[in-house]
């Protein structure tokens, strides 16, 4: 079975300029998350997406990130304009069931974030 | 308010020696405790889940929700047990959906 797919797996980028991160998650996956990893961290949820709704988007700041998951399968995360505290790994995952039954989360490689 | 800390950065141990990884968690509704590992150059995978109460690769974990512990704990340390772990708990939102939270993670380290 193919994996959730991440892209591009890194990115460097000056600040207040703009990035796209892109997620494919497992075929019949309802639901996707965006996780974003600082160095030293956990993960910390960004944006939960049930098919193509938001369900818990809480955490997201939405002044510069956007997310959307058109059409129920592979969504795109968007940061505009970066800052520098904005370097991490984003980490996108998904899961068969709504919402965390089970627990099992199937996460892709990440993406790299580095911000100048 | 919810949360999981993981008080360990790093765990140093020798080959055969036992391992305990510590986590606690906070949490008013009823706790669905997991954890995940991430070995280097690979994803973060599921290790194991407290509802299962199994053993998944010699690694056990109890929940104690008296002392909201969920430590993760194997008896002899293997050198492919090094990797990052971590905790993680699920909360239930109000469209009965779940999310994990993650606590920062603790580095294995088993020497040979």
């Amino acid at each position: 079975e193919a994996g959730v797919a991440q892209s591009p797996r890194y990115k460097i980028i000056e600040k207040r300029q703009s990035v796209a991160f892109w997620c494919n998650p497992i075929s019949g996956h309802a639901t996707l998350y965006w996780y974003q990893q600082i160095l030293g961290q956990g993960p910390k949820l960004l944006i939960q997406f049930q098919n193509n709704g938001v369900v818990d988007d809480s955490q997201l700041p939405k002044d510069r990130f956007s997310a959307e998951r058109l059409k129920g399968v592979d969504s795109t995360l968007k940061i505009q304009p970066a800052k520098l505290e904005d370097s991490a790994v984003y980490l996108c995952a998904s899961s068969l069931a709504s919402g965390v039954q089970g627990g099992e989360l199937f996460f892709g490689e990440g993406s790299r974030l580095t911000v100048l | 308010a919810q949360r999981v800390t993981q008080p360990e950065k790093l765990l140093s141990v020798f080959k055969g020696a036992p391992v305990e990884l510590k986590c606690n968690y906070s949490y008013s509704g009823s706790p669905e405790l997991f954890w995940y590992v991430q070995y280097s150059r690979q994803r973060l995978q599921l290790l194991l889940r407290h509802i299962s109460r199994e053993s998944i690769k010699g690694f056990t974990a109890d929940l104690n929700k008296g002392e909201t512990s969920f430590h993760l704990k194997k008896p002899f340390a293997q050198e492919e047990d090094s990797a990052m772990y971590y905790c993680a708990l699920s909360v239930h939102g109000s469209s009965n959906t779940g999310k994990l939270i993650f606590g920062q993670g603790t580095t294995l380290q088993v020497k040979p």
